[in-house]
């Protein structure tokens, strides 16, 4: 079975640029996950689709991050303007049966905003 | 916000030791996992518990889960180079959500 894909591995940006992640999550996993993992600190959780729909996004800030799930398989996530604060490692996530089985991680894009 | 605490932040141990780390949350869980991250990677699920089991075993880990004091441990018996990694608990209230302490960063020195 293949794993989740993420895509870039390393992103490096100046503030006030934007920048887009992409996941590919484990065929047939309805529920995706994009968690924010600040250096030091455990992944947050920034928003959960079931298939094409968001379940949860409230902790995303939605004055500069936006995401969407086409089709209910890739996912994109987006920055646009960036801040140095956004500086962390963007996890995707994707699981079957809600998580009950454990979720299943991508190896996450690295961003650094300078 | 994070659900989870681990407990210590850092564990520095010998080849062979054992490894104790603790977890604990706020509210009903629907259950309680574990995973590890080696540096720079994502994170590897390495075992669910639910609210109505206390113990369970998966190789070399021991987790267990005592819902009256909002605890969780896990053991790794047997420790290998291997396993020096970040362990992170994380609950789930059964809305298919995860919820992820901060970690406990261990080492295992050869």
């Amino acid at each position: 079975e293949a794993g989740v894909a993420q895509s870039p591995r390393y992103k490096i940006i100046e503030k006030r640029q934007s920048v887009a992640f992409w996941c590919n999550p484990i065929s047939g996993h309805a529920t995706l996950y994009w968690y924010q993992q600040i250096l030091g600190q455990g992944p947050k959780l920034l928003i959960q689709f079931q298939n094409n729909g968001v379940v949860d996004d409230s902790q995303l800030p939605k004055d500069r991050f936006s995401a969407e799930r086409l089709k209910g398989v890739d996912s994109t996530l987006k920055i646009q303007p960036a801040k140095l604060e956004d500086s962390a490692v963007y996890l995707c996530a994707s699981s079957s049966h809600g998580g009950g089985n454990g979720y299943t991680f991508g190896s996450g894009t690295r961003l650094t905003v300078v | 916000s994070q659900q989870g605490e681990e407990d210590p932040q850092a564990l520095s141990i010998q080849e062979g030791e054992n490894a104790t780390m603790n977890c604990s949350y706020k509210t009903s869980i629907n259950n309680l996992q574990w995973y590890r991250q080696n540096s720079g990677r994502g994170l590897v699920h390495l075992i669910l518990i639910r609210s109505n089991e206390r113990e369970k075993h998966s190789g070399r880990l021991r987790v267990t889960l005592d819902t009256s004091k909002k605890s969780s441990s896990l053991l790794i018996t047997a420790s290998r180079a291997a396993d020096t990694a970040s362990y992170f608990c994380a609950t789930d209230e059964g809305d298919y959500k995860l919820s992820f302490g901060a970690g406990t960063t261990v080492t295992v020195r050869a």
